[in-house]
């Protein structure tokens, strides 16, 4: 089916390292794709977007890596900080509506 | 602060019974969506409404209906309710009409029904 997915459900890195949050999806259809942070008690926020006819974006202390061929989307996050804790979702665009965001990434950052 | 109002927090209710969740857009935002949280299914889309007619519909069950008003504030009514329908449900707005931007999430309204 058609289907956006997280690899690992969660993630615990050390302050200071860089965290790598995979995502693959299954539609080769998909135009756009987005990462959200959700915090705890709090709703999601965005951090990052990418279409399709891009390879890498990079935001600030953070990139999203695109790969078409294998049908993956990571989130590469510099030296991560405590306040990085968060669960992180990616979402499919397909003609400009929302598919499902999945479970997400819990990342968890230890001193 | 995202901007994006949702009321109640917090609702707990019993099975069968109907409630109304209410969401206000960011200023100047005609675009609002709704999304279901649990568990076991993650963040799931439901509906989207761009001033006041409907745009897309997702994962919404025949139980659940949204309207949005002419001043934008949208409402979720969720009615029959089943223990399965424990979740946070989430608004969000945007501007535009199609989703090819940033998405502003409010806080969430936790639902429980025992």
């Amino acid at each position: 089916g058609e289907s956006v997915g997280l690899h690992l459900p969660t993630l615990s890195v050390q302050e200071g390292d860089n965290s790598i949050i995979n995502c693959a999806y299954s539609n080769s259809a998909s135009d756009y794709f987005i990462w959200y942070k959700q915090e705890s008690g709090k709703g999601p926020q965005f951090i990052i977007d990418i279409r399709s006819n891009m390879d890498k974006r990079q935001g600030q202390r953070v990139t999203v890596l695109l790969n078409k061929t294998v049908k993956h989307l990571s989130l590469q996050i510099a030296a991560t900080q405590p306040g990085d804790s968060a669960v992180y979702f990616c979402a499919e665009i397909r003609s400009g509506y929302a598919l499902n965001f999945g479970k997400g990434t819990s990342l968890l950052v230890t001193p | 602060d995202s901007g994006v109002t949702q009321t109640p927090k917090h609702l707990i209710t019993a099975t069968g019974q109907r409630v109304t969740l209410r969401c206000s857009p960011r200023s100047g935002d005609l675009s609002v969506y709704w999304y279901q949280q649990s568990l076991d299914q993650g963040l799931q889309f439901l509906i989207q409404y761009y001033n006041g007619e409907e745009r897309a519909k997702g994962n919404i069950l025949e139980r659940f209906s949204a309207q949005q008003f002419p001043d934008l504030h949208s409402e979720l009514n969720l009615s029959s309710l089943e223990l399965g329908d424990s979740a946070l449900y989430f608004c969000a707005s945007s501007v535009v009409a199609s989703l090819t931007g940033e998405l502003f999430f409010g806080e969430g309204s936790r639902l429980t029904v025992l």
